[in-house]
Parts: C-alpha cells; sequence; structure tokens
C-alpha cells in the first residue's frame, strides 16, 4: 500500500470549475509537495508547505498535519491547468527521501 | 540559465546492453536524485548523492549503478541485469541540508528497450 494516496486519480472540468485535488499520508512528514508534470514528462515544483496555507495565483495549497491531508484547489480552471498532479510526501531526516502519489490527470475542456 | 539537462529526452535500446543516461546541472546544488517513473506508479528513487564522490541506493537500485565525480553530473547505467529498463527516468537536485529546500526536476528521458 501506497504511503501516500491521492484522489482523484482521473478528473475532467469545464474551463472556469474550481479544482479540488487531495492527498492522505500516512506517515509523519516534515514537508509536503505539489508538482506539476505536463504531457512533455518534466515536473515543475507548484509547493512544498509544512502548515497551514500557500497562494501562487490561482492555485492554493493547504495541509492539515493533525488528519495527515493536504490538498490542492485551482480556481477559474483553464485547459493550460491540464497536467498530472503529484504529491509527494518528505519523512524528514537526513537523507531527505520523497514518497510520490501516483498523481491526479487534470484535464480542463473549453 | 540555471537548471536541469536530460539528454537524450528519447533513448532505444536493444535487451542485454548497457546504456547511459545523462543528468547535468548548474545550479550549484549538492544533492542529486534519480528517480523512475512507470505508468499507473508513483516516482521511486533509484539512487541519489548528497556529495561529490558519495552516493546511496534508493528503493529500487537492483539492475543500475551511478557515479558522481564531478558536483553538476551525476549519470545513470541501466544496466543488463535490470529486469524491466522501459521507463521514463527523471534526475533531480537540491541544496543539501535544508529541509524545507525544494527538489528541482530535469526534463526527463523515455528509455524503451527492445
Amino acid at each position: 500500500k501506497n504511503e501516500v494516496e491521492q484522489s482523484p486519480q482521473n478528473l475532467t472540468a469545464q474551463e472556469g470549475e474550481f479544482i479540488t485535488i487531495n492527498c492522505s499520508y500516512s506517515v509523519g512528514i516534515s514537508a509536503l509537495h505539489w508538482l506539476q508534470q505536463h504531457p512533455g514528462g518534466g515536473i515543475v515544483s507548484l509547493f512544498m508547505l509544512s502548515s497551514g496555507k500557500k497562494k501562487h495565483g490561482r492555485l492554493i495549497a493547504t495541509i492539515n498535519i493533525q488528519e495527515k491531508h493536504s490538498s490542492l484547489h485551482i480556481t477559474a480552471s483553464h485547459p493550460r491547468d491540464s497536467a498530472v498532479y503529484i504529491c509527494a510526501a518528505n519523512s524528514g531526516g537526513s537523507n531527505y527521501k520523497l514518497t510520490f502519489g501516483k498523481g491526479t490527470l487534470l484535464t480542463v475542456n473549453p | 540559465d540555471g537548471g536541469i539537462t536530460q539528454s537524450p529526452k528519447y533513448l532505444f535500446r536493444k535487451e542485454g546492453q548497457n546504456v547511459t543516461l545523462s543528468c547535468e546541472q548548474n545550479l550549484n546544488h549538492d544533492a542529486m536524485y534519480w528517480y523512475r517513473q512507470d505508468p499507473g506508479q508513483g516516482l521511486r528513487l533509484i539512487y541519489y548523492s548528497q556529495i561529490v564522490n558519495d552516493f546511496q541506493k534508493g528503493d529500487i537500485a537492483e539492475g543500475y549503478s551511478v557515479s558522481r565525480e564531478k558536483k553538476e553530473s551525476f549519470p545513470l547505467t541501466v544496466t543488463s541485469a535490470q529486469k524491466n529498463p522501459t521507463a521514463f527516468y527523471l534526475c533531480a537536485s537540491r541544496i543539501r541540508g535544508a529541509q524545507h529546500n525544494e527538489q528541482f526536476f530535469g526534463p526527463g528521458t523515455r528509455l524503451t528497450v527492445l
């Protein structure tokens, strides 16, 4: 069983809709990452957070440490947001190893 | 511009041949990582290196080898011992030390073994 679970696996939305992607983890963490992977394969880091909430443009990431849960929200979604969104948990320690979720494939239709 | 480069983007090899994937970074990062991505699975760590001339096995190191002779470079060799080498390979780097430094990823190399 993967220690980091994402839901949903696939998500299709219409342009302008509010999107939520969820991530639950079973290990204690020092930080949680949200990553974006476009069809070409390259990965971009969106957020790294250990508590509370972060916002960047139309993207918002929240984390609840007690419930071991994080969410990524996209407001006013656009077709260019179509990508795979991946959450990854850093369990801390000197080796800094990330445990990755399987990803959520988001398709935003015009 | 600073960043991570991986070459080539697509690589084809015959079964039984060793192949080396390149990863170079000019971000002056100490730590570098190699991940493998398969359809329907999360990224899995193959090897990582926190400093020049030192590296450690990740979760799926069997059939792979690495070297870290220079800070900028962390090549990955996929050997003939790797049973299922066809996959997407991603290299990453970060500043060593602080837990809250993010990882930067390269564009990836898609390896197909025929």
